[in-house]
């Protein structure tokens, strides 16, 4: 969706190498989440963030971190990339609320460490 | 620990028939369930969810899920295919929290 929007879409970088991967929204929502897709695995939950000040790591945050620069943006960082970091990397909004509150989701960044 | 299952890596269907996506989960308690789809290059769309109430559940383009708690099943539905339904289909669960926890993934194939 418009929305949610990430830059780069495709990134290559080497072994090693600092990359940030960037997301903003103009939803308004508090809440934002990256993903990792895999294939076979579907997406897995690196970090999330409830409001600018709350930052949680998700099931796979080894290796990434993130910074909430704002309501509307939320970085994500490889610090010194790896070849299984390979992946498509989704951000997502959701508004304030119970756990049924719909995601909504970036259109992804495709990344190769070789 | 809350799992969602999709047993089926890739399902087939002639268009104008009708499909059927499967998924399972395993939780404790009662749990909120999402649809959602993926089309080459975008990013996930919702498509239909499960709060309370009604089993039978009704979304976008036509589609609609069955909310079974016994089986614990929330299989996604449509009376009709078009080769436009041709896509990744992701079936999720949430329970107490905004997290999200994502099966797997179907592919969906409509063949003319």
């Amino acid at each position: 969706d418009a929305d949610v929007t990430q830059t780069p879409r495709n990134r290559i970088t080497k072994t090693g190498k600092r990359i940030m991967l960037e997301c903003s929204q103009t939803k308004g929502h508090d809440r934002m989440y990256w993903y990792r897709q895999d294939p076979g695995l579907g997406l897995r939950l690196i970090y999330y963030s409830f409001d600018v000040k709350d930052i949680n790591k998700g099931e796979i945050s080894d290796g990434y971190s993130v910074s909430r620069q704002a309501q509307a943006k939320f970085s994500l960082s490889l610090e010194s990339a790896i070849p299984n970091q390979t992946a498509l990397y989704f951000c997502a909004t959701s508004a304030e609320g119970p756990a049924y509150e719909t995601q909504y989701f970036g259109p992804g960044t495709r990344l190769l460490v070789l | 620990a809350q799992s969602v299952a999709q047993p089926e890596d890739q399902v087939n269907v002639a268009e104008g028939n009708p499909l059927t996506v499967k998924c399972t989960y395993s939780v404790s308690g009662n749990p909120y369930l999402f649809w959602y789809v993926q089309y080459p290059n975008r990013g996930l769309q919702f498509l239909l969810k499960y709060i309370t109430g009604d089993n039978l559940v009704k979304g976008s383009y036509g589609f609609e899920a069955e909310f079974n708690k016994s089986q614990t099943s929330f299989h996604l539905k449509k009376p009709s295919a078009l080769v436009s339904d041709s896509a990744l289909y992701f079936c999720a669960v949430s329970l107490s929290t905004p997290k999200i926890i994502f099966g797997s993934g179907t592919r969906l194939s409509i063949r003319p």
